[in-house]
């Protein structure tokens, strides 16, 4: 079965590293996104690909980058990991051809910055 | 983007079923109403999307008035297995426009 899936699933670092965060995904989909998720905030969107090539900031991109190369991975990097940056991570692709379209998410990054 | 509110806790007993209120006054025309699960220590799960009038699934069923400024999700007969957060959102069909706020977490008690 398609899936999408993150990697690590734990991860603790110190201030001052360069931090990256896994998602592949076997959906085929052009859309892939990445959020953070905070206590009292929901998910908030930190960036995003419509296909190869194309990366877009979200509303929470400061400190962010990420890359496309091909379809199935959008990493996450964080540049200079800061206390302010613990929080869950999670991806999410979706079909640009579904007219209707859904979000499918991974299980998450739980990321600690000491 | 269409502002959406929603009770920010529910609780609820097994066997009862429970209606979860979205409000989204400004909407738009072309915009439609998604609901997502999220349990813990997973990503939210699409569970079920509507335009107008009501929408039935094996998960849930969502109701949508005529003015489209309000929708009601409901689960039938819920299980202990249905404590989650759900997300009421509204907007067009691109990622970028989905707006997740805290949503409705619902307690269901034995």
């Amino acid at each position: 079965d398609a899936e999408i899936t993150q990697s690590p699933r734990h991860k603790i670092t110190e201030t001052g590293r360069q931090v990256t965060l896994a998602c592949h995904q076997t959906w085929n989909h052009n859309n892939m996104f990445w959020y953070r998720q905070d206590l009292g905030h929901g998910l908030r969107l930190i960036h995003y690909s419509y296909g190869v090539q194309d990366t877009n900031k979200g509303e929470v991109s400061d400190g962010y980058s990420v890359s496309r190369s091909n379809t199935e991975d959008l990493p996450l990097t964080l540049e200079s990991a800061a206390s302010s940056q613990t929080s869950v991570y999670f991806c999410a692709s979706s079909d640009y051809r579904d007219t209707n379209e859904k979000l499918f998410f991974g299980s998450g990054t739980q990321l600690s910055v000491l | 983007l269409a502002k959406t509110t929603q009770p920010i806790s529910m609780d609820s007993y097994e066997g009862q079923e429970v209606n979860i209120t979205c409000s989204h006054n400004n909407i738009a025309t072309n915009d439609y109403i998604t609901w997502y699960q999220q349990f813990p220590s997973q990503g939210p799960r699409f569970i079920i999307q509507g335009y107008k009038t009501k929408v039935t699934n094996e998960v849930a069923s969502l109701f949508i008035p005529a003015d489209r400024k309000s929708s009601t999700l409901s689960l039938p007969r819920v299980s202990l297995s249905d404590t989650a957060v759900y997300y009421c959102l509204v907007g067009v069909n691109y990622g970028q426009n989905f707006v997740f706020g805290p949503g409705t977490r619902l307690s269901v008690l034995p």
